[in-house]
């Protein structure tokens, strides 16, 4: 069973741009989930995916977007970058949207805007 | 809302020593709580999870988590820790009933155990 991967591992970007985050999830698992993590601060949700539809989404505007594709991969999209953008971001996935439903992390991507 | 407190930032304890790294957590209604652990250049992995039964949960590494209703905690312990144990502990907390079919993790800020040989 392979596990989940994300890329770019690193990416740097100026305020303004649009960045593309990538992620593939475990074979199997029909949700994912994004979260947003700031240096010293713990992982905050983003939203999630379940069957290619939002499920879900925690406290960030609409320039955070994303797109979940049939064969388990999946994206982030953010516009106009910010400086406060700058963050290592999750991806997780599962097999299904329940609470009892294991997340499983990728490695992350560390995005840095200037 | 929910929010999750780990009340230390960082704990440096000694190779085979015990070790306590505490949660708390604040919640309206009923939460299922986790425990998970990032090593250096990693993403997030599970320890363990309280979801319901029995207070106590443990880990297959050693770890062992108890779930307080009454305190709202759920500290993490292990009896004797070792080098490999290094690494930044995440607790977290979801809605039982969120009833919309999905769910989110809130997270701590973490708690980076750094053990001494």
């Amino acid at each position: 069973e392979t596990g989940v991967t994300q890329s770019p591992t690193h990416l740097i970007k100026t305020r303004g741009q649009q960045v593309t985050l990538r992620c593939s999830s475990q074979s199997g698992h029909n949700t994912v989930s994004w979260y947003q993590q700031a240096l010293g601060q713990g992982p905050q949700f983003i939203f999630q995916y379940y069957r290619e539809e939002e499920n879900g989404r925690g406290n960030f505007p609409p320039r955070f977007s994303g797109l979940q594709f049939p064969n388990y991969s999946s994206e982030l999209d953010v516009n106009a970058l910010e400086l406060d953008d700058s963050a290592l971001y999750l991806c997780a996935s599962s097999l299904g949207p329940l609470d009892t439903d294991t997340q499983y992390f990728g490695p992350g991507t560390r995005l840095t805007v200037l | 809302a929910q929010s999750v407190t780990q009340l230390d930032s960082q704990v440096p304890v000694f190779e085979e020593a015990p070790v306590e790294l505490r949660c708390n957590y604040s919640s309206s209604v009923s939460v299922y709580l986790f425990w998970y652990v990032q090593y250096p250049n990693q993403g997030l992995q599970l320890l363990l999870k309280y979801l319901s039964g029995s207070t106590l949960v443990e880990s297959i590494n050693g770890f062992e988590a108890e779930f307080n209703k009454s305190q709202t905690s759920f500290h993490l312990r292990k009896p004797s820790v070792h080098i490999s144990d290094t690494a930044e502990y995440f607790c977290a907390v979801s809605d039982r009933d969120s009833g919309a079919g999905s769910y989110q993790l809130t997270f701590g800020k973490g708690t980076k155990l750094s053990v001494i040989p």
